[in-house]
């Protein structure tokens, strides 16, 4: 697609469901990054793939949140067990990777747990 | 590890004026980059401007310009004949090579007719 696709683009959830977030990034990008923004505040990084395989989650919060990327393009981010203050704007975005650094974003999914 | 500092939550201009956003970062690498993204309602994040961190000349996109000071740490963004489009966030980021960007709190700036 032209740009990152990110589904769906609201979701409200019950306290203690699971969720499942979509990525779809820039055709070709082989890198692809999670951030989590909550109201008020700037994006906090999640998760980095670089390509398949995730380059670096420190920013994962606790083990209810992973995320995959099988086949390199696609990723999903998991939350399990959802809790409130998981309510906030998740973000996505893609790039070429290595010395081109230009990150493109998704208008993100807003993630609401009442 | 890196932090970005916005000391600046709001600020507002005139249209047609000039208006200068603030940031500061901590680091203790040579090599990186700075960036400036603008997020509109709309939540998808478009980036404004970057700079390496290796060039001294200052980086300029059209009406943006940035005033990068190494030494001190600052990487300021200078928007000129603000228009009413430009009403939005601003986010200061920061990026080593290969590694995830590092965002500030961000600065809602509104553009009054």
């Amino acid at each position: 697609g032209a740009g990152v696709s990110q589904t769906p683009s609201n979701k409200v959830t019950e306290k203690g469901k699971y969720v499942e977030l979509r990525c779809d990034p820039i055709s070709g990008h082989t890198a692809l990054y999670w951030y989590r923004q909550s109201l008020g505040q700037g994006p906090e990084f999640l998760i980095y793939f670089q390509g398949t395989g995730a380059a670096d989650d420190s920013g994962l919060p606790n083990d209810r949140f992973f995320a995959v990327r099988p086949e390199g393009s696609v990723s999903t981010l998991k939350i399990q067990r959802t809790e409130r203050g998981d309510s906030a704007v998740y973000l996505c975005a893609s790039s070429f990777g290595g010395r081109d650094t230009e990150a493109f974003f998704g208008q993100g999914t807003r993630l609401t747990v009442v | 590890a890196q932090t970005v500092t916005q000391s600046q939550p709001e600020m507002s201009v005139q249209e047609a004026e000039t208006v200068t956003l603030s940031c500061t970062y901590d680091t203790s690498e040579n090599n990186y980059y700075l960036f400036w993204y603008k997020q509109p309602p709309s939540r998808q994040m478009i980036l404004v401007i970057r700079q390496e961190a290796y060039k001294q000349q200052n980086a300029t996109e059209n009406r943006f310009s940035v005033n990068f000071q190494k030494a001190a740490k600052s990487f300021s963004l200078k928007i000129s004949d603000s228009q009413l489009g430009d009403t939005a966030m601003y986010f200061c980021a920061f990026m080593k090579p290969g590694y995830a960007l590092n965002f500030g709190k961000g600065t809602s700036l509104l553009v009054t007719p």
